[in-house]
């Protein structure tokens, strides 16, 4: 069964901290994503990678970095937290075929800035 | 700029009865679109797509109908169920960008007893 995991399932932090969101799939998919949910505004894209040590900017990629050094793991990076980075964020992969192939997300991780 | 909007936030639907979502896009070059559904504490969990050169997919008791002329499509569920609350998500896509989507607003949907 297809499996995105992401490793906290809350987090607190305080602002000015340096913040990583791991995520990890056993699905072999090349393509990898990070979204943040916000009421009101949705899902929107902050990184994505499709290969290892790629990445590309989403929508909002400001204030965020990430990582992806194997094909399995994917990091979002928060260089110096701020309380406007509240949020629910939500890691997803997807194959690379077509192109059309749907996303796979874990169960998100609810980030509170203080 | 909201290329997809989910302009009702939330609907609210008797158990038996149709539930419609809509959605709305601005992107013309998105050539498939999906929905998600998403439960509280959970992530998003694909629900039904449909390419740009169909004008309905379904999918049990799930339909999704698309109409290009007006970049609007909708998601029908007949009938609804209690475990079909839920926030849902249409998302556009465009093909070969590596499933990158954009999402719309979300609508939560409640089907009451």
């Amino acid at each position: 069964d297809v499996k995105v995991t992401q490793s906290s399932r809350y987090l607190v932090k305080r602002t000015g901290e340096k913040v990583f969101l791991e995520c990890v799939q056993d699905m072999d998919h090349e393509n990898m994503f990070w979204y943040r949910q916000d009421p009101g505004l949705g899902l929107r894209l902050i990184y994505f990678s499709y290969d290892v040590k790629m990445k590309e900017k989403g929508d909002i990629p400001e204030g965020y970095s990430v990582s992806r050094e194997k094909k399995e793991r994917f990091s979002l990076i928060l260089e110096s937290a701020s309380t406007n980075q509240t949020s629910m964020y939500l890691c997803a992969s997807s194959l690379s075929g077509g192109g059309r192939e749907k996303l796979f997300f874990g169960s998100g991780t609810q980030l509170s800035v203080l | 700029d909201q290329q997809v909007k989910q302009n009702s936030p939330s609907l609210s639907v008797q158990e038996g009865r149709i539930s419609i979502l809509n959605c709305d896009y601005t992107n013309s070059m998105f050539d498939y679109f999906l929905w998600y559904k998403k439960y509280p504490a959970e992530g998003p969990t694909f629900l039904i797509s449909i390419s740009s050169i169909k004008d309905k997919n379904e999918d049990g008791r799930f339909t999704v109908f698309l109409n290009k002329s007006a970049k609007h499509l909708s998601l029908h569920i007949v009938p609804s169920q209690p475990g079909d609350s839920a926030v849902y998500f249409c998302a556009g896509g465009v093909t070969g960008t590596a499933s990158k989507l954009t999402f719309g607003t979300g609508t939560r949907l409640q089907v009451t007893l």
